[in-house]
This record gives C-alpha cells, sequence and structure tokens, in this order.
C-alpha cells in the first residue's frame, strides 16, 4: 500500500525561489528517501534520511524528518529551471525489502 | 558501475494480445529487482519485486506475473492484457542483503505500454 502521500500536489515558482514540499506516512518507518523524475523518465534518488536522523542536506536539498508527526520535508534552495520535474517521497519500513512511494509533487520553476 | 536496462521503450498493444517486458541489470550480483507501474499523473504502484533466481512476490493480484531466470534479470509478462494494463512499467534495483549494504532503488527508464 501506499504510505507516502505528498502535499502540495503542484508548485509552480520562479527560478531563484525556494520550493518546499511535505510527505506524511503511517506507520513506522526504518528511514524515508526523496526521489526526482522527469517527465516520461525513471526515477532518480536524491536523499535518504534514517529514522534517528531529523534534518539532512544535500548540495541545495534539505529533508527533515519528524518521526513523532510521520512527516517529511523536501527543501529545494534557490530552484533553477532544470529542477523542473516531480518529486517523491518513499518510506522504508525495513525488513520487507519494499519501498512505498506517495502520488508525487509536480513542481514548476519558471525561468 | 551499474547499470539497468529496459526494453522496449515504448509498446502499443490490442487488447487481448501477449506481454513480455524485459529488464536487465549489470554491475551487480544479487541484486533485490522491483517491478512498479505507474498511471498518468499518479505515483507508482509496486507490482512485483524478487529477492533471488525464481522467488517472486507479488503484490497485486492482477493479470501480470513476473519471473527471475537469472540473476540479475526480470521479466514482467502478461497472456491476455486488458485496457487497464496502460501505463508507465519501471523496473528498479537494489543492493540485496550481504556484501555493500544500500537501501536505495535505482530505476530504469521505463516502458511507455498502450492498449488499445
Amino acid at each position: 500500500s501506499q504510505q507516502g502521500e505528498e502535499d502540495p500536489q503542484a508548485l509552480s515558482i520562479q527560478e531563484g525561489e525556494n520550493a518546499t514540499m511535505n510527505c506524511s506516512y503511517k506507520t513506522s518507518i526504518n528511514n524515508l528517501q526523496w526521489y526526482r523524475q522527469n517527465s516520461g523518465r525513471g526515477l532518480v534518488h536524491l536523499i535518504l534520511i534514517r529514522s534517528n536522523e531529523r534534518e539532512k542536506h544535500s548540495g541545495r536539498l534539505r529533508v527533515t524528518l519528524d518521526t513523532s508527526k510521520k512527516s517529511s520535508s523536501l527543501l529545494i534552495t534557490a530552484s533553477r529551471a532544470a529542477d523542473t520535474a516531480s518529486y517523491f517521497c518513499a518510506t522504508d519500513a525495513g525488513g520487507n525489502n519494499r519501498l512505498a512511494f506517495g502520488k508525487g509533487n509536480q513542481v514548476v520553476v519558471i525561468p | 558501475s551499474q547499470t539497468i536496462h529496459q526494453w522496449p521503450a515504448t509498446l502499443v498493444q490490442p487488447v487481448g494480445s501477449p506481454l513480455s517486458l524485459e529488464c536487465t541489470v549489470e554491475g551487480t550480483s544479487n541484486p533485490n529487482l522491483y517491478w512498479y507501474r505507474q498511471a498518468a499523473g499518479r505515483g507508482l504502484q509496486l507490482l512485483f519485486y524478487s529477492v533471488g533466481i525464481g522467488q517472486i512476490s507479488s503484490e497485486v493480484p492482477q493479470n501480470l506475473s513476473a519471473s527471475r531466470p537469472q540473476d540479475r534479470q526480470f521479466i514482467l509478462s502478461s497472456k491476455k492484457l486488458l485496457l487497464s494494463d496502460s501505463g508507465f512499467y519501471l523496473c528498479a534495483w537494489r543492493h540485496g542483503t550481504g556484501g555493500r549494504w544500500s537501501y536505495e532503488q535505482y530505476f530504469g527508464p521505463g516502458t511507455r505500454l498502450t492498449v488499445t
């Protein structure tokens, strides 16, 4: 079953602005991951945050995790036109080899 | 380095025809393998996953089946396609247990299937 649920579904911003998207889940997790999908392509792994971590950075990406609220956020700073894509969160409950993906956020960065 | 291949890239098939999609991984051994389907504008639905040769777990009952005849080969099949089988099919792999441990999945380029 799909655990992750991203909010909002679609986001349109100007180049240089920050983009924030959220994800909520329902059960205990081992880690939470964010992926990017360009139109018509496969998904690309962006960042993973473990259940015992609260914040993680990778380049212009910042991920937070609040296990008490069962939610995560992905922040893209100083957005670029190339960041236009759909972004998915995925939860790993551990021990079952599977990820549960959310419905995705579509982000459009206007040059 | 590891790479993952899927073919064909696009496919148009009539209702009731058979289906065979192939996925192969290079540069790793004993990977976990996954088949997902993505409907237009939707998230990913896990269809099958495999932790070893001949070991297939089905997530959703449907008219699709999967097989893993070799360590790095994963095949998605159907005997008779339905209109509802249309979608974007993605294969993915992850390092299995043992050796390097990694939680993230690596996706292939996908197959766009249209059933007419």
